[in-house]
């Protein structure tokens, strides 16, 4: 059962504009989530997290929001470059296990 | 520091064969995680080490296993090789949760199961 999912597989956004990526989840003991990027060949790198008592954490160009009472998760990124062309896993914590999204491939058209 | 390493790369094996993949953690790190990527799975918890101990299984037969050394290295094993264990291996270390908890990944095993 996919406590956490990314129903947007790929999405494509042009230089320069915003790009939103959305994750879902369904466990509200969920208390911390996490957002990284993965190019090929390389393992995940951890871009930018929050805390399940906040509802906005903003580093540079990168901002996660956190409705809880939809238990909704979304990574803004403005403006979108090239190099952010990569895929994006969202995660949750509950305890020390970590779930993770399908992932949203995003790709910023120059 | 130096990153999470993983070994070997690259693996090719038969079905019924065992594999025994290996990570090294970030110095001072003491929390090991293993997960599996395949296509449209994303990534898919196996388990977890802290000191030694498994804290966290996920849920996978029992063919795949690991340990964690004293030194935090961690090998996870598959036994009884089935093609659809054919995946990307991830390791991923840690500092304690109380920190925050983010994840350090290490490039991963890929493994090829013929």
């Amino acid at each position: 059962d996919q406590q956490v999912k990314q129903n947007s597989p790929s999405l494509s956004v042009q230089e320069g504009r915003i790009s939103i990526l959305n994750c879902d989840y369904t466990n509200s003991m969920f208390d911390y989530f996490l957002w990284y990027k993965k190019y090929p060949a390389e393992g995940p790198t951890f871009l930018i997290s929050i805390s399940s008592i906040k509802d906005k954490n903003e580093d540079g160009r990168f901002t996660v929001f956190l409705n809880k009472s939809a238990k909704h998760l979304s990574l803004h990124i403005v403006p979108s470059q090239p190099g952010d062309s990569a895929v994006y896993f969202c995660a949750t914590r509950a305890g020390n296990q970590f779930y993770f999204g399908t992932g949203t491939s995003l790709t910023v058209i120059p | 520091k130096a990153g999470v390493t993983q070994t070997p790369r690259y693996l090719i094996k038969t079905r019924g064969q065992q594999v025994t993949l290996s990570c090294s953690p970030i110095s001072g790190h003491r929390s090991v995680s293993w997960y599996q990527q395949t296509p449209g799975q994303g990534l898919q918890f196996l388990f977890e080490y802290f000191s030694e101990t498994q804290r966290n299984k996920g849920n996978f037969p029992g063919r795949f296993s690991g340990r964690q050394f004293s030194n935090s290295r961690s090998e996870m094993n598959v036994s009884t090789l089935e093609l659809g264990d054919s995946a990307l291996y991830l390791c991923a270390s840690s500092l304690p949760t109380g920190s925050g908890g983010e994840q350090y990944f290490g490039p991963g095993t890929r493994l090829t199961v013929t």
